[in-house]
């Protein structure tokens, strides 16, 4: 199986604050991967696909990049509604693989 | 507008046998992937497999291959999850979510059903 680690897996951060979550691949996934938000009580949310596709409806403040095996999301300007759960999610082999998520914390 | 609608909370005893559905909405049903994910209490998302409704071809992940069975009915839009004997490590919320097909392991999740909580406790 792949292995998708995710870090932090908990962030402390202030409202505007820029955030980074970094998701290492144990092997080349190209650019199949996803990134969810998920916050307490709700289903995960697709936030972009493709590595740096931004999903329809998410706010610019939202980005992703690749490089080799490191996937980065990034969270420009924190704002309130952002504090939840994110996971990075590969759906290059089977089985699909998901990070062990990192937690986004009012500091 | 697209929506996957699951059913609701089950508390069962183990040993004991439980379906739980997945219905879809808003878009055509067969060209799209269903795939189960779990998350257990307080942990992160798994992914147990996929069904692909337009020919009912399943792929599951080798950690619930025999534990549990996929499938779907077209003619009424809905995807099932399928335990013939729960077992106490099987209390989890489970979610439904959909992908395009088109290559051998399907696209991203775009859309989520709201989870159905399964309890399994004697």
């Amino acid at each position: 199986d792949i292995q998708m680690t995710q870090s932090p897996s908990t962030l402390s951060a202030s409202v505007g604050d820029r955030v980074t979550i970094t998701c290492r691949a144990s092997q080349s996934v190209n650019s199949w991967l996803a990134w969810y938000q998920q916050k307490p009580g709700n289903a995960p949310k697709l936030l972009i696909y493709q590595a740096s596709s931004l999903e329809s409806g998410v706010p610019s403040r939202f980005s992703g990049s690749v490089s080799g095996t490191e996937f980065t999301l990034t969270i420009s300007s924190l704002q309130p509604q952002d504090f939840a759960t994110y996971y990075c999610q590969q759906y290059s082999y089977y089985p699909l693989t998901f990070g062990g998520g990192t937690k986004v914390e009012i500091k | 507008e697209v929506q996957l609608v699951q059913s609701g909370a089950e508390v069962k005893k183990p040993g004991e046998s439980l379906r739980i559905s997945c219905q879809g909405s808003g878009y055509s049903f067969t060209n799209y992937w269903i795939a189960w994910v779990r998350q257990m209490p307080g942990k992160g998302l798994e992914w147990m497999g996929r069904i692909d409704p337009s020919e009912s071809k399943t792929k599951y992940s080798p950690s619930f291959q025999g534990h549990v069975t996929i499938s779907a009915d077209r003619s009424i839009n809905t995807a099932y999850l399928q335990w013939s004997s729960l077992q106490a490590s099987d209390t989890a919320m489970y979610y439904c979510a959909r992908s395009l097909g088109g290559f051998s392991t399907g696209y991203h999740f775009d859309h989520w059903g709201q989870g159905n909580l399964v309890t399994v406790s004697s």
